[in-house]
């Protein structure tokens, strides 16, 4: 079992519906979970992070953390061609202040 | 957040030959950086952690003395890629390490990346 897995799409939603993109965990002592976007050809950008269970709304952006089931999601609302990126899904795991990423979802918003 | 620079933003070099790519952190002290390589349409790798004054910790199955870093001082980090080959043509991005004080948790920031070619 891989230590942070995502599904690697593509996903392909329409323009201005809700994309939800998921990410398990391996795990279970992990305490801090990170979104980042990667454009085609560009370096990671941090976009979200959550520490803790519940939900974290940031813009059209909200991070949904469920430590019991060991997964932490993604909701993107009003979903705009500009967010057609690969999102990458990082935890800490172990402590300390490396991370394992995931291989990352690829998101198509669609015209 | 952070803000991270490299140099050079891409790099053709032949093979056999040596490259140093520079990571440097412009608005706070980085006592660790990272070195990750990206081939196309894979993900991330971590390659090393680089500890200013100290020797570098390197991933499983990364050549030390292929790929040798050096964090002389709290901004700068280079990565020197020895005696390139073809093979090694890839996408190379660093990243700092930044402590939040609410919580105590770290946080990455990423470089944009260097986009090396061996011929």
């Amino acid at each position: 079992q891989k230590e942070v897995e995502q599904n690697s799409g593509p996903l392909s939603v329409p323009e201005g519906a809700i994309a939800s993109l998921n990410c398990t965990y391996s795990d279970r002592g992990s305490q801090s979970f990170f979104w980042y976007r990667q454009y085609s050809g560009k370096s990671p950008e941090l976009i979200m992070f959550i520490y803790s269970n519940g939900d974290k709304e940031d813009g059209r952006f909200t991070a949904q953390l469920n430590k019991a089931s060991q997964y932490v999601s993604l909701l993107i609302r009003d979903s705009q061609p500009s967010d057609s990126a690969t999102y990458l899904c990082a935890v800490n795991i172990g402590g300390g202040n490396k991370l394992t990423f995931g291989t990352g979802t690829q998101l198509k918003v669609e015209l | 957040g952070a803000v991270v620079s490299q140099h050079p933003s891409w790099v053709i070099c032949k093979s056999g030959t040596s490259v140093k790519i520079e990571c440097r952190s412009l608005d706070f002290q980085a006592t660790t950086m990272f070195w990750y390589r990206q081939f196309p349409k894979q993900s991330l790798m971590l390659m090393a952690t680089s500890n200013e004054g100290s020797k570098a910790t390197y991933e499983q199955g990364v050549e030390k003395d292929k790929f040798l870093i050096n964090h002389a001082s709290l901004t700068l980090s280079t990565l020197t890629v020895t005696s390139a080959h073809p093979e090694d043509s890839s996408f190379y991005i660093c990243s700092v390490s930044r402590r939040k004080l609410a919580g105590g948790y770290y946080e990455q920031y990423f470089g944009p990346g260097t986009r090396l070619t061996v011929t």
